[in-house]
């Protein structure tokens, strides 16, 4: 199974600032034969289903704002909200979809500071 | 309106059974492959598995935790994806996501429209 780690845990970032997260797999997620990494990112506030901001690692889901964004590739894969609006707090999972069983990174949960 | 409505959570006692169902509208749902999600109480996100398209022959695939007591199945024709759940345990205990792989032609996909999700307790 491909593990999925993500860092920080937590991070308190200031309202109009720059949040990063980054998230690791136990292997490469980047699939040769189409060059598509296979690596979303999901959004998750208390009480609600996850949400889909990020997938193929970069492509933004239509609908969410561009100040979200993923870059990486490979086993290395980061999401950058550019400037941390109120709305942006909740938790922040990335999953891998390369292979079953499809697994899911442990969550980052971002506040404001 | 493209959405997924789960239902059929409860209380359950160990070695129970429980069905949820998980109805779909908005898109053409045949198309799809469809997926089940899991979350404890105040943990991450497991999956549980899949059931991919009549194209695909309705093939399922399962977490290892859950693999020979849980059965996935849908029917088209209702728009509907199920999860047969056996021999639960308190581990079990999660709110329980169906949810929409994006494409109906790739063969693995993240997922872009999930249900609010249905509780299940397994407790005695």
């Amino acid at each position: 199974d491909i593990v999925m780690t993500q860092s920080p845990d937590s991070l308190a970032v200031s309202l109009g600032e720059r949040a990063t997260i980054n998230c690791k797999s136990s292997q490469s997620v980047l699939y040769r034969s189409n060059n598509k990494n296979y690596l979303g990112w999901y959004q998750q506030k208390p009480g609600q289903p996850p949400k889909l901001l990020i997938y193929w690692a970069s492509t933004r889901e239509s609908g969410v704002p561009d100040r979200f964004s993923g870059s990486g590739s490979g086993t290395d894969f980061t999401l950058t909200i550019s400037s941390l609006q109120a709305e942006d707090v909740a938790v922040y999972s990335c999953q891998q979809y390369y292979s079953t069983p499809f697994t899911f990174g442990p969550g980052t949960k971002v506040d404001i500071k | 309106e493209v959405q997924l409505v789960e239902s059929g959570g409860g209380l359950v006692q160990p070695g129970g059974s429980l069905r949820l169902s998980c109805v779909a509208s908005g898109f053409t749902f045949s198309d799809h492959y469809m997926d089940w999600v899991r979350q404890a109480p105040g943990k991450g996100l497991e999956w549980v598995g899949r059931s991919r398209n009549k194209a695909n022959s309705y093939t399922t695939e399962y977490a290892a935790s859950v693999k020979g007591r849980f059965t996935i199945s849908r029917d088209d024709s209702k728009n509907s994806l199920y999860l047969q759940m056996n021999s639960l345990k308190t581990e079990d205990t999660a709110v329980y996501y169906c949810a929409r792989e994006v494409s109906a032609i790739l063969s693995n996909d993240a997922f872009d429209i999930w249900g609010q999700g249905t509780m299940v307790t397994v407790s005695s």
